[in-house]
């Protein structure tokens, strides 16, 4: 059975500019969740979509943005990038609907903003 | 005060110590999750677990959730287990992944 996959695996901007990651889960999976790992921050919580819809968001202002297509796999925007969004972005997937639904993790993708 | 602690940060050990790495939250949780982080960022669920104790292999995780603390415990350690681990509980009601700072842990052959 296939992971999580992201793509792309390294990503390089400008500051300005707009970044663009994809993410497709565990074939199965409805849940897909978008994690930022920022050196020194640790990991934290940027959005959750589950059924084409955004259940939740972190605190992350609104060029953080992110969209679930009908196959489930998903998409997370950042507009205006700024030197601070570099970061490893992880994707993950879960079966949401079962009683306790893990989460599984796709590889990240790095995006460095010089 | 943070929502979820870790200890210790760091942790370096002998190739065959046992290993404890301890996790203390504040917030109802539903489950919560024990990740592993290789160099290179990869992250891997090690364990889910929402009461008592899970083992596989190696590991063991519990959990209290009277106490609001849970324990992963890494017999027999193995270079290999050289990595940083996550505690990650999972908020109660909006599901949401509240994540530690990570233990640093490697095992010196």
């Amino acid at each position: 059975e296939a992971g999580v996959t992201q793509s792309p695996t390294h990503l390089i901007k400008t500051r300005g500019q707009q970044a663009t990651l994809r993410c497709s889960p565990i074939s199965g999976h409805t849940s897909v969740y978008w994690y930022q790992q920022a050196l020194g921050l640790g990991l934290q919580f940027l959005l959750w979509y589950d059924e084409g819809e955004e259940r939740n968001r972190g605190n992350f202002p609104p060029r953080f943005s992110g969209r679930q297509f009908p196959n489930y796999s998903s998409e997370l925007n950042v507009n205006a990038l700024e030197l601070e969004d570099s970061a490893l972005y992880l994707c993950a997937s879960s079966s949401y609907g079962t009683a306790l639904y893990e989460q599984y993790f796709g590889p990240g993708t790095r995006l460095t903003v010089t | 005060k943070n929502e979820v602690e870790q200890s210790p940060q760091n942790l370096t050990a002998q190739e065959g110590e046992f290993i404890t790495i301890n996790c203390s939250y504040s917030v109802g949780i539903s489950a919560l999750h024990w990740l592993q982080q290789h160099p290179g960022g990869g992250i891997v669920s090690l364990f889910m677990l929402s009461s008592g104790k899970k083992k596989h292999g190696r590991l063991i995780a519990t959990i209290n959730i009277q106490e609001k603390h849970s324990s992963l415990h890494i017999t027999a350690s193995h270079p290999r287990d050289s990595a940083v681990y996550i505690c990650a509980p999972r908020n109660f009601g909006n599901e949401k992944l509240t994540f530690g700072t990570g233990t640093r842990l490697t095992i010196i052959p």
